[in-house]
């Protein structure tokens, strides 16, 4: 199994430009998030997912779309990229361990710079 | 919303000493996990726990949860180079969603051999 994984690995874009991220998980999971990680803030969660065709938003979704149309797959879209938007973006997914709590599965990530 | 402070920010310490890092939350939660990430990495789950007062072991890291279930610990003894990286807690507020989690900023532990 692959686990969960993401393209591309690095990014730069300009102002203004979009792209999409693609997660990929072959673990069945019901549930995928996209987070953001920043130098001292630790990993802020953008837009979730639980289950095929639903999304929700999370801590930070301004300028942030995401579609689930199959259940292996999460995008991550970027209308029109900014600055603040430089980050490294961590997919992961999950699945529900005992006693109520979800363990869950990250990506290797994707560096992105907006320039 | 609910927030999750994690302290000390980094911490350097000679091979062989111990760690610590501590986690606090402002709500009440419902379960709490930990993530340890490698430099250039992505975070890797280590344990959750679940019942107040909770206290696990894996090897040299000892993991707690407190009774009130708002903080949380990470305890290494007798720390190595492999122990190297950054430590996060994550926690499931006890009246939101179990399958979200809100993270702490991270412990970025340096071992110096």
């Amino acid at each position: 199994n692959a686990g969960v994984t993401q393209t591309p690995k690095f990014r730069v874009l300009k102002t203004g430009q979009s792209m999409t991220l693609l997660c990929a998980q072959d673990m069945n999971h019901e549930y995928m998030y996209w987070y953001r990680q920043d130098p001292g803030m630790g990993l802020r969660l953008i837009h979730y997912s639980v289950g095929e065709g639903t999304t929700a938003k999370g801590e930070v979704p301004d300028g942030y779309n995401v579609s689930r149309l199959k259940k292996q797959n999460f995008l991550l879209g970027l209308e029109s990229a900014a600055p603040s938007q430089t980050s490294v973006y961590f997919c992961a997914s999950s699945y529900r361990l005992g006693r109520g709590g979800y363990e869950q599965y990250f990506g290797p990530g994707t560096r992105l710079t907006v320039t | 919303g609910q927030q999750v402070m994690q302290i000390p920010q980094y911490q350097h310490v000679q091979e062989g000493e111990d760690f610590t890092t501590y986690c606090n939350s402002s709500t009440t939660l419902s379960n709490i996990q930990w993530y340890k990430q490698r430099p250039g990495g992505h975070p890797v789950f280590l344990i959750q726990l679940v019942k107040s007062g909770e206290v696990k072991k894996q090897k040299r890291l000892t993991f707690q949860f407190g009774e009130a279930k708002k903080n949380s610990s990470l305890h290494i003894t007798a720390t190595q180079t492999t122990d190297v990286g950054t430590y996060f807690c994550a926690g499931s507020a006890r009246n939101g969603s179990a399958r979200q989690l809100t993270f702490g900023s991270g412990t970025q532990l340096t071992v110096l051999p």
